[in-house]
């Protein structure tokens, strides 16, 4: 069965210490990885796609890395305003060939100023 | 640009009521789905549609209907409502599966 696994659940951070994210996935083929914001009372907002092991992307304090099992969430010296819970997110294909996405129940992050 | 738009906001249904949850994207994607999200859980899917006139099931279709009539809106409908249904739902739009996919600002609904 796929599987997403996202840790920790929750994560306090002052501003400034910097910390990673784990998305950890068990999915029959991997199609891309998406990592999503999410804020109380609001949509997920999209953060990045990842394609294959070895790729990554940046944007502002935040970089995502991929290999082969897992991906991670750097955040750089963070701030209160990235307080949110952040999702991960893997399109795989299912045994009839059609594409699915599968969530993780993401991760928490409060930042305290 | 109003992106993914979902009506209503919040929503109170008594056990057997039916209701529709509204959704029109103004970016002419093909790509249309409807997820639950519950405490605890991961984003799960209900029904998605890959193009006007095509709609297809889900992880958790149950209870839920859906059509497809113009590229921009994609209502989900509950037919008769159970307090399981209890949950935030979301609405999405893609240009096609596997691209950015941009999110409504959700509708919470609880079924007393």
């Amino acid at each position: 069965e796929d599987q997403v696994t996202q840790s920790p659940e929750a994560l306090r951070l002052q501003e400034g210490e910097s910390s990673s994210l784990n998305c950890s996935y068990t999915v029959s083929g991997l199609r891309g990885l998406f990592w999503y914001r999410q804020d109380p009372g609001k949509g997920p907002e999209f953060l990045f796609t990842l394609y294959s092991a070895g790729e990554e992307k940046e944007k502002e304090r935040l970089k995502a890395t991929l290999t082969k099992k897992e991906s991670f969430l750097h955040i750089t010296a963070p701030k209160p305003e990235d307080s949110a819970t952040y999702l991960c997110a893997v399109q795989t294909l299912t045994q009839g060939g059609s594409e699915k996405l599968v969530f993780g129940k993401g991760t928490k992050l409060t930042v305290n100023p | 640009n109003a992106g993914v738009t979902q009506t209503p906001k919040f929503q109170v249904l008594k056990t057997g009521q039916s209701m529709t949850l509204q959704c029109a994207q103004d970016m002419n994607h093909e790509y249309m789905s409807w997820y639950r999200q519950d405490p605890g859980m991961g984003l799960r899917l209900i029904h998605y549609s890959v193009g006007a006139g095509i709609t297809d099931q889900g992880e958790v279709p149950n209870g839920y209907n859906v059509s497809r009539s113009t590229t921009e809106d994609f209502p989900l409908r509950l037919l008769s409502a159970a307090p399981s249904q209890t949950s935030v739902y979301f609405c999405a739009s893609s240009l096609a599966f596997g691209n950015t996919i941009y999110f409504g600002e959700g509708s919470w609904l609880t079924v007393v």
